[in-house]
């Protein structure tokens, strides 16, 4: 069974970078989509953007000047940035794997970090 | 973008009632719609893909219907443990969007 983990700084201060991994067990990271998805306290879901293990991506172009998303493969991990953050930006990030069954679905998720941005 | 409606926004029910939820989509996306179950403090959970494939695992009291723009997630016979926030999503083209959920609660 896949299990998704994600690990990170949970406050971080306006104008600085967000940071997340996602470390992936119970399976390879590779011939997969992987996505980071975030929940606003109280509000729904919005999709950051993906990755394939090869390294490309696609990201939401309401976030697409600020977010990167990269994989590392040797540790069976991807990774989130977000620059210039604001208290928008504060919410409980998920990553997920892209079903292999339903193009764009997201069959396995992480528990969630709750990201605070505050000063 | 594709906007995603449900409706209703909350839906009150009993152990045992027939419960229907709504997606709708601002245009049309075939059957790529998928729907999660979302308990408090908890990641979402996969229930059906293709608008009406049930993920493996996932009770059969569960279905899903429709094509296009509008969709249904019906449960037939709701359970204590069904009592969660609902979401649809659409996967057929970038970016992919969600519903703003429907919270079914205990009358």
């Amino acid at each position: 069974q896949v299990q998704l983990q994600e690990s990170g700084p949970g406050l971080v201060k306006p104008s600085e970078t967000l940071s997340l991994t996602c470390t992936v067990s119970g399976g390879s990271i590779s011939y997969y989509y992987w996505a980071w998805i975030r929940q606003p306290p109280g509000k729904g879901l919005e999709w950051i953007g993906y990755i394939y293990y090869s390294g490309s991506t696609n990201y939401n172009p309401s976030l697409k000047s600020r977010v990167t998303i990269s994989v590392d493969t040797s540790k069976n991990q991807f990774s989130l940035k977000v620059t210039s953050v604001t208290a928008a930006d504060s919410a409980v990030y998920y990553c997920a794997r892209a079903a292999v069954a339903g193009k764009g679905s997201f069959d396995f998720w992480g528990q969630g970090m709750l990201v605070t941005v505050s000063s | 973008d594709i906007q995603m409606t449900q409706s209703p926004s909350s839906v009150s029910a009993s152990v045992g009632d027939r419960v229907t939820i709504t997606c709708r989509a601002s245009q049309d996306i075939s059957s790529y719609l998928a729907w999660y179950q979302q308990k408090p403090g908890k990641a979402p959970k996969f229930l059906i893909y293709g608008a009406s494939r049930l993920q493996s695992g996932v009770p059969s009291r569960f279905s899903g219907s429709g094509s296009g723009t509008d969709f249904t997630l019906t449960i037939s016979s709701l359970q204590p443990e069904d009592f969660a926030t609902y979401y649809c999503q659409q996967a057929n083209s970038l970016p992919w969007t969600f519903g703003q959920g429907t919270k079914v609660e205990i009358k």
